[in-house]
């Protein structure tokens, strides 16, 4: 298994441009989600998904669009960047739904995003 | 609302030393408790939980935490570190049954020669 994988690794925007954070689990987990890393802040929830069509937003959601169309892939937009989005992005899976509070969360490498 | 907090952003100690790594929490409902750790360029990795039972939670490398409940702490600690535990780690909640993880900031560990 490839475990969590996420492209690119490193990007560079300019204010305003879109992109696509792209993120991808061959472990048939249920339960995926996105958080941003910033120094001395830890991880912070962005957007989560339960499944296949059901995402919900998280503790920082703005700015940040997700769709979940397939149980596989979970891809995080930004649609007008801003510097305040320059951060490292990880997301994440994990077997069981919304209430499976005890499950581990297996983390993809990250993405690390530069907004000029 | 929950919070966690991790004492020192930074530690540095040499290897074969000792290290204690602090994580409180606070949380009106009940949590499950995790260490994570992040190797340099890497995502996280779960390093160990503590969800019911003995108080005391073991890694397969050395690690230990334990949780106690009336100090709402879950400290991390290993005997003798090598200069290959040198990560950051992350102290995780999740509160009341949801699958939620609420980090610390964060303990960046160095060890070195």
């Amino acid at each position: 298994n490839a475990g969590v994988t996420q492209t690119p690794k490193f990007q560079v925007l300019k204010t305003g441009q879109s992109m696509t954070l792209q993120c991808a689990q061959d472990m048939n987990h249920e339960y995926m989600s996105w958080y941003r890393q910033d120094p001395g802040m830890g991880l912070r929830l962005i957007h989560y998904s339960v499944g296949a069509g059901i995402t919900d937003q998280g503790e920082v959601p703005n700015g940040y669009n997700v769709s979940r169309s397939t149980t596989e892939d979970f891809p995080l937009r930004l649609l007008s960047a801003a510097p305040s989005q320059t951060s490292v992005y990880f997301c994440a899976s994990s077997t069981g739904g919304w209430y499976s509070s005890t499950d581990t969360q297996y983390f993809g490498p990250g993405t690390r995003l530069t907004v000029l | 609302a929950q919070s966690v907090t991790q004492l020192g952003s930074h530690v540095s100690v040499s290897e074969g030393a000792l290290v204690l790594l602090r994580c409180n929490y606070s949380s009106s409902v009940s949590v499950y408790l995790f260490w994570y750790v992040q190797y340099p360029n890497q995502g996280l990795q779960l390093l160990l939980k503590y969800l019911s039972g003995s108080t005391l939670v073991e890694s397969i490398n050395g690690f230990e935490a334990e949780f106690n409940k009336s100090q709402t702490s879950f400290h991390l600690r290993k005997p003798s570190v090598h200069i290959s535990d040198t990560a950051e780690y992350f102290c995780a909640v999740t509160p009341g049954g949801y699958n939620k993880l609420i980090f610390g900031a964060g303990t960046r560990l160095a060890v070195h020669p």
